[in-house]
């Protein structure tokens, strides 16, 4: 078990461009969530998969952004037309069919996006 | 809207002291309380999870309390180490998605030698 691995864990981009975040989850869990965290902020929810199904997306995911989770494995988070105020970390985190007492949510490191 | 608040926003203390975070939430229909941790620039690492019919979980030297009525929860950190240095973060869960969570804003404690 490598935990959740999300990548690249850096992006610099120009404004306009656009970028794509990917989220590998550990393998047996079916939830999937994306968060995103600017600085001095708690993370906010943006979006959460139940296999490959999105079952609901914050107000914040404006129609620039979408995710998708193809075959319920990986996941990708997409910003076109990237603006300045979408420098935050994107952060992916997941979360086991019947979660136990304790751990029922593990989160990655976390992609940086700087929009320049 | 829930909204998660948590009291100080920054915290430095010696090496050793007890410390109690604070935590607020304005909607008590909440399905689980959780503490995080959050070292600089990395994700977040799961401390406790208190159930809503839970009073409160204990882990190590960690203890974190619930009381959904008056939407409170602290969490209790005994013989503070510097390693201990992080930001804490509260967070609750409208539903049964476990993963599903309204964050507070976070206290950044200090433990210095």
């Amino acid at each position: 078990d490598t935990g959740v691995s999300q990548d690249p864990r850096h992006k610099i981009t120009k404004r306009g461009q656009n970028v794509t975040f990917r989220c590998d989850p550990i393998s047996e869990h079916n939830r999937l969530y994306w968060y995103r965290q600017t600085l001095g902020q708690g993370p906010e929810f943006l979006t959460y998969f139940q296999n490959e199904a999105q079952l609901e997306k914050s107000r914040l995911l404006s129609d620039r952004f979408s995710a998708e989770r193809p075959k319920g494995s990986f996941s990708t988070l997409e910003i076109q037309r990237t603006e300045q105020g979408d420098s935050a970390m994107y952060l992916c985190a997941s979360s086991p069919p019947d979660p136990k007492e304790g751990n029922t949510i593990y989160f990655g490191e976390g992609s940086w996006l700087t929009v320049v | 809207k829930q909204e998660v608040t948590q009291i100080p926003a920054a915290l430095s203390v010696p090496e050793g002291e007890n410390l109690v975070l604070n935590c607020s939430f304005t909607d008590s229909a909440i399905y689980n309380l959780q503490w995080f941790r959050q070292d600089p620039g990395k994700g977040l690492t799961s401390l406790l999870l208190i159930q809503s019919s839970q009073r409160e979980q204990t882990s190590g030297r960690l203890n974190a309390s619930l009381d959904k009525s008056s939407g409170r929860s602290t969490l209790y950190i005994a013989a503070s180490q510097p390693g201990d240095s992080a930001t804490y973060l509260c967070a609750v869960s409208r539903g049964t998605s476990y993963g599903k969570l309204t964050f507070g804003q976070g206290t950044i404690l200090t433990v210095h030698p």
